[in-house]
């Protein structure tokens, strides 16, 4: 099975501040990974897929990079709304997710 | 659209059937996915099924296996997740998701509560 290491486990900054999330593949996935906004209550809603590509409606300051086995998440400019956890997901087979981040606001 | 429903409470030891609804795409084309949220843990996937034409084949993750199936009445348009022996571990918001058509489905998730 293919696992995911996501990290920080959690994370405080500023509004405007800049935030890179890590996740890890422990084999080659390609850019089979999605990155998730998950925020209490609701169902997790899709930012990334395919790697690197921005879900229709996704805000611009939200990037993903990475291929293989190293992926980030990049928040380019964190705004009150983007308070939630985080999660990768692979989907090369059956789905993998990281263990996620949660983002708050410091 | 992903409608869950059946969750609730239950025994450990006991039984319960969830069930998920879908419109607004070619459900029978569809590889559905259970994924589940315990308490105050992140998202770990539940298992999958297949469409029929790529042969309707099922799996399940570790913790699951043995004890939940996965089903699809594509008449019905509807997934099924049968948990059979519940664990107290077992207690999570359960959710149905599938990508297709280049679109992201989510149903809005069903507590189940396995407690004594």
């Amino acid at each position: 099975d293919i696992q995911m290491t996501q990290s920080p486990p959690s994370l405080s900054a500023s509004v405007g501040d800049r935030v890179t999330i890590t996740c890890q593949a422990s084999q080659d996935i390609d850019n089979y990974l999605k990155w998730y906004q998950h925020k209490a209550g609701k169902a997790p809603k899709l930012l990334i897929y395919r790697a690197s590509n921005l879900e229709r409606g996704v805000p611009s300051r939200f990037r993903g990079s990475g291929s293989g086995t190293d992926f980030t998440l990049t928040i380019s400019s964190l705004q009150p709304e983007d308070v939630a956890t985080y999660y990768c997901q692979q989907h090369v087979d059956v789905l993998t997710f990281g263990g996620g981040t949660k983002v708050e606001i410091k | 659209l992903l409608v869950e429903s059946g969750g609730g409470m239950v025994k450990p030891e006991g039984s319960l059937r969830l069930s998920c609804a879908a419109s607004g795409f070619t459900f029978s084309n569809a590889w559905m996915s259970w994924v589940r949220q315990a308490p105050g843990k992140g998202l770990e996937w539940v298992g999958r099924i297949k469409a029929k034409a790529d042969g309707g084949t099922t799996n399940y993750a570790a913790p699951v296996k043995g004890r939940f199936t996965i089903s699809r009445d594509d008449s019905k348009n509807t997934l099924f997740l049968q948990m059979n022996s519940l664990k107290t571990e077992d207690t999570a918001v359960y959710y149905c998701t599938t990508y297709y058509g280049d679109i992201d489905y989510w149903g809005q998730g069903t507590l189940v509560t396995v407690s004594s």
